[in-house]
């Protein structure tokens, strides 16, 4: 049983468009977070929550606002697509924002293809 | 520039062989882990090692903090074992991981 799960699993949008990844967890964890996996770079960071309040923010872009509706929710909504958008997102969660890497857990991504 | 970097990129081992991934930091390091990324893209985490030797069947981590370098070895490789391992850095500011580029490893039969 997937204890993080994100929505869709692939997703294939136009450029200009709007679409949301949507991710939840259920492991009563209180801090979540996404991150960016391209062709073209590593594994990268982009967002952390804690109670459902940014804690931190590596994105450059305003085009990427998380939104948490609820404690173990955190959706990513991404407007006015671009091709280099597309990479796998990935959404991840820890007991605690100040918790070990070991207790950091990885949803299985959703594939977004910008065409 | 790129603050974790692995090597090699890729790795093709037959069935048997061990394998020996190798991880560089340029930064201070605040902990030290290894996951373990399956073909389908999931994350799994294999040792969280800040410094000295770790086990897991199979599976040994060795990081050395005033070195800067972790690695992982691999020993008697199974095909299974295929996938893509990558290394990433915790930083001191919480759990915000930076990431290497991965060793792509193959295990042939």
């Amino acid at each position: 049983d997937p204890k993080i799960i994100q929505k869709p699993k692939y997703l294939v949008a136009v450029t200009g468009s709007e679409k949301i990844l949507i991710c939840e967890q259920y492991l009563g964890h209180n801090a979540m977070y996404w991150y960016r996996q391209s062709a073209k770079k590593p594994l990268e960071f982009m967002f952390s929550y804690s109670y459902q309040k940014l804690m931190d923010n590596q994105t450059a872009s305003s085009r990427f606002q998380p939104q948490s509706s609820k404690k173990n929710h955190l959706d990513l909504q991404i407007t006015a697509l671009k091709p280099d958008d597309s990479a796998t997102y990935f959404c991840a969660s820890s007991q605690e924002i100040w918790a070990s890497a070991e207790t950091l857990y990885f949803g299985s991504g959703t594939r977004l293809t910008v065409l | 520039g790129q603050q974790v970097q692995q090597s090699p990129a890729s790795l093709v081992l037959q069935e048997g062989e061990n394998a020996e991934l190798q991880c560089n930091f340029s930064t201070s390091l605040n902990s030290m882990q290894w996951f373990y990324q399956r073909p389908g893209g999931s994350l799994v985490s294999l040792f969280y090692n800040p410094s000295g030797t770790k086990h897991s069947g199979r599976l040994t981590s060795t990081t050395v903090i005033k070195e800067r370098r972790s690695s992982l070895h691999i020993s008697s490789s199974q095909t299974t074992d295929s996938g893509t391992y990558l290394c990433a850095l915790l930083n001191n500011a919480g759990a915000k991981l930076t990431f290497g580029g991965g060793t792509r490893l193959t295990v042939r039969p």
